[in-house]
């Protein structure tokens, strides 16, 4: 079954500290991989996405992720995390064009102490 | 450019009343999705539609009708109001190659007492 993993519900970094969130998929082919970040009260903003060439992906607010089809991953990225960064980020991935569904993640809350 | 935008932002419903959730996106995308938002759920797919008149069901459909009149609105509504209903409610609209992402709204927070 198509599924996305995000095992970190919660996680909490110093303002300064690297940061890494990992995402982990089940799909029958390599499909469109995307994260999204949600601040309290607002909806969905994309931060960057992957669906062919170069596995490594820049977003946009500094962040990166990271293909991995060995792993089945996407995880993200940020070497320089601000207090700005405090979130909810989500996981997706969508078949390729031509179909609607996409899969996300239940998330994954980002702390940031100042 | 508005993007996707979502009316209203609030809304407290008695059980047993209905509603429309209004959607309007003005980026002429043929995709539209409406999403609810649960605690620990991620976001699960009520209803979609791929342009104007075709629309089909998602992954929790019941108690929600949508319609597709036009490529720009995608109206969400709401039967009879439960308290299960009780959520945030995301419209999104992307165009038809998927590479690109969904644009989302702001949201719509439900309460149905």
């Amino acid at each position: 079954a198509q599924s996305v993993t995000q095992p970190d519900i919660h996680i909490t970094v110093s303002e300064g500290a690297s940061l890494e969130l990992r995402c982990n998929y089940s799909y029958g082919a390599t499909p469109y991989l995307f994260w999204y970040v949600q601040s309290p009260g607002q909806g969905l903003q994309l931060l960057l996405k992957y669906f062919s060439g170069d596995t490594l992906v820049q977003g946009i607010k500094g962040f990166e992720a990271e293909f991995k089809r060995s792993q089945s991953s996407f995880n993200l990225r940020k070497p320089s995390v601000h207090w700005s960064d405090a979130a909810e980020y989500f996981c997706a991935v969508g078949a390729p064009s031509g179909t609607y569904k996409y899969i996300f993640g239940t998330g994954t809350r980002l702390k940031v102490l100042a | 450019n508005a993007g996707v935008t979502q009316t209203p932002k609030f809304q407290v419903l008695k059980t047993g009343q209905s509603m429309t959730l209004q959607c309007a996106q003005d980026m002429n995308h043929e995709y539209m999705s409406w999403y609810r938002q649960d605690p620990g759920m991620g976001l699960r797919l009520i209803h979609y539609s791929v342009g104007a008149g075709i629309t089909d069901q998602g992954e929790v459909p019941n108690g929600y009708n949508v319609s597709r009149s036009t490529t720009e609105d995608f109206p969400l509504r709401l039967l009879s109001a439960a308290p299960s209903q009780t959520s945030v409610y995301f419209c999104a609209s992307r165009n038809r190659e998927g590479g690109y992402g969904y644009t989302f709204g702001s949201g719509t927070r439900l309460t149905v007492v």
